[in-house]
């Protein structure tokens, strides 16, 4: 079955360090991978998205993710972290399910937690 | 700004008693949808409207019910809810299905059963 992996609940990170997220899925298919981003007590909000092209992807507030088909892997990273940068973070999948409609697979999520 | 309202953001009801959770959208988008996150899991799609049509999850327990009277609004009904059903509860929207449609969630109401 379909699955996406967080491995860390929580990852701590002193400000302007670097900080990378981890995210594995399993797929035999052609996948589309995403991350979310969720500031307490918000609605989850798209940071970036790999459908096709260039591994490298860059999304919002300095984030990028690059995917990895050889190792299954869509890690998110951040050269230097803001104590802003404090939120939840989720990764998913998009696939085609048996109804013919598509619908995201989320990871549990990780806890970004930025210290002064 | 247009965006996705959820209401209330926190919703206290009695075991078996029937709540409604509601959500409304000014993006004017096709897609509705609700998703359950329960306490340290991820969020877990329950259904979706495209326009009029109900599509629901095959694992989605028969309690839960969804209503959407028009484009701007959708509903979540738990018609006795158990106290496996605390969580939040997410709403999103989009334009369309597929994957370059950006989903847009709400900030979520929070359900506890007591």
């Amino acid at each position: 079955a379909q699955s996406v992996t967080q491995l860390d609940s929580q990852v701590p990170v002193f400000e302007e360090a670097p900080v990378e997220l981890r995210c594995n899925y399993s797929s035999s298919v052609s996948v589309y991978l995403f991350w979310y981003v969720q500031y307490p007590n918000q609605g989850l909000q798209l940071l970036l998205k790999y459908l096709s092209g260039s591994t490298l992807v860059k999304g919002i507030n300095g984030f990028e993710a690059e995917f990895n088909k050889s190792q299954t892997s869509f890690h998110l990273r951040k050269p230097s972290v803001h104590i802003s940068d404090t939120a939840e973070y989720f990764c998913a999948v998009i696939l085609l399910g048996s109804s013919g409609t598509y619908k995201y697979i989320f990871g549990t999520g990780t806890r970004l937690k930025v210290l002064a | 700004d247009a965006m996705v309202i959820q209401n209330p953001r926190y919703q206290v009801t009695q075991f078996g008693k029937p709540v409604t959770l509601s959500c409304s959208q000014t993006l004017n988008h096709n897609v509705m949808y609700w998703y359950q996150q329960k306490s340290s899991q991820a969020p877990k799609l329950l259904f979706h409207y495209y326009d009029k049509d109900f599509n629901n999850e095959a694992d989605t327990p028969d309690n839960f019910q969804s209503r959407r009277p028009n484009t701007s609004f959708c509903f979540l009904d738990i018609r006795s809810p158990g106290l496996g059903d605390a969580a939040m509860y997410l709403c999103a929207t989009s334009s369309g299905v597929g994957p370059t449609y950006e989903q847009y969630f709400g900030p979520g109401t929070r359900l506890t059963v007591t």
